[in-house]
């Protein structure tokens, strides 16, 4: 079975400056996609970005980057030029690259970010 | 867009009886949800697959007599708790998979539904 692990229980950062969140899983999986979803206190959950395991380039969304480290199975998330509206529970999640339909997402704890102003 | 809702957003209960939750994908077909709980300050912990047409495929360790998962059509699926007691008091979360071409399979969560057993 596969684990999403997040060490990192609460990460904080001035406004402004760079963040980097961290994720390790393990698999013995070849194909597969790793997600960094965000959770804000309204609960909804949000998909923050999304790295498919075939692809060697990491993925990037505006402020938002990956390191994706496949040898080291390791997914971490840099937060640029942060902003108070990126306060928020984080969560890393793996699913398998097999798509039959009912692929089931596994989440990592979770690294709730605080942003000071 | 993968626009998903739920209804109630909150419900309150006695303990005993039953209370159904509404999950649905409002501008494409799912064929698949997924219902997920979480407790405060803690993960996602999925609870069941619901698959249109046939029946929900559970997790290790949840009651599926207790948790009655129904979906009925490619845009809804419900998650009935039966007679409700405090500890089945959570927040309770859907997603539906969105297979239509070029989407990638993503799963898109609805926003929620904090049930509260009294």
């Amino acid at each position: 079975a596969q684990t999403v692990t997040q060490s990192q229980p609460e990460m904080s950062v001035q406004e402004a400056e760079t963040v980097t969140l961290s994720c390790t899983y393990d698999t013995s999986e070849s194909d597969y996609y790793l997600f960094w979803y965000k959770q804000p206190p309204s609960r909804q959950m949000i998909l923050v970005i999304r790295q498919e395991a075939y692809k060697q380039q990491n993925a990037t969304e505006n402020r938002f980057s990956v390191n994706f480290q496949k040898a080291a199975k390791s997914f971490s998330l840099k937060i640029s030029d942060s902003q108070l509206g990126d306060a928020a529970m984080y969560f890393c999640a793996y699913r398998s690259g097999a798509n039959f339909g009912n692929e089931k997402l596994t989440f990592g704890t979770g690294t709730r970010l605080t942003i000071i102003p | 867009g993968a626009v998903v809702s739920q209804h109630p957003s909150r419900v309150i209960c006695k303990s005993g009886t039953s209370v159904k939750i509404e999950c649905r994908s409002l501008d494409f077909q799912a064929t698949t949800m997924f219902w997920y709980r979480q407790f405060p300050k803690k993960s996602l912990m999925l609870m069941a697959t619901s698959n249109e047409g046939s029946k929900a495929t559970y997790e290790q360790g949840v009651e599926k007599d207790k948790f009655l998962i129904n979906h009925a059509s490619l845009t809804l699926s419900t998650l009935t708790v039966t007679s409700a007691h405090p500890e089945d008091s959570s927040f309770y979360i859907c997603s539906a998979r969105d297979i239509r071409p070029g989407r990638g399979y993503e799963q898109y969560f609805g926003p929620g539904t904090r049930l509260t057993v009294t």
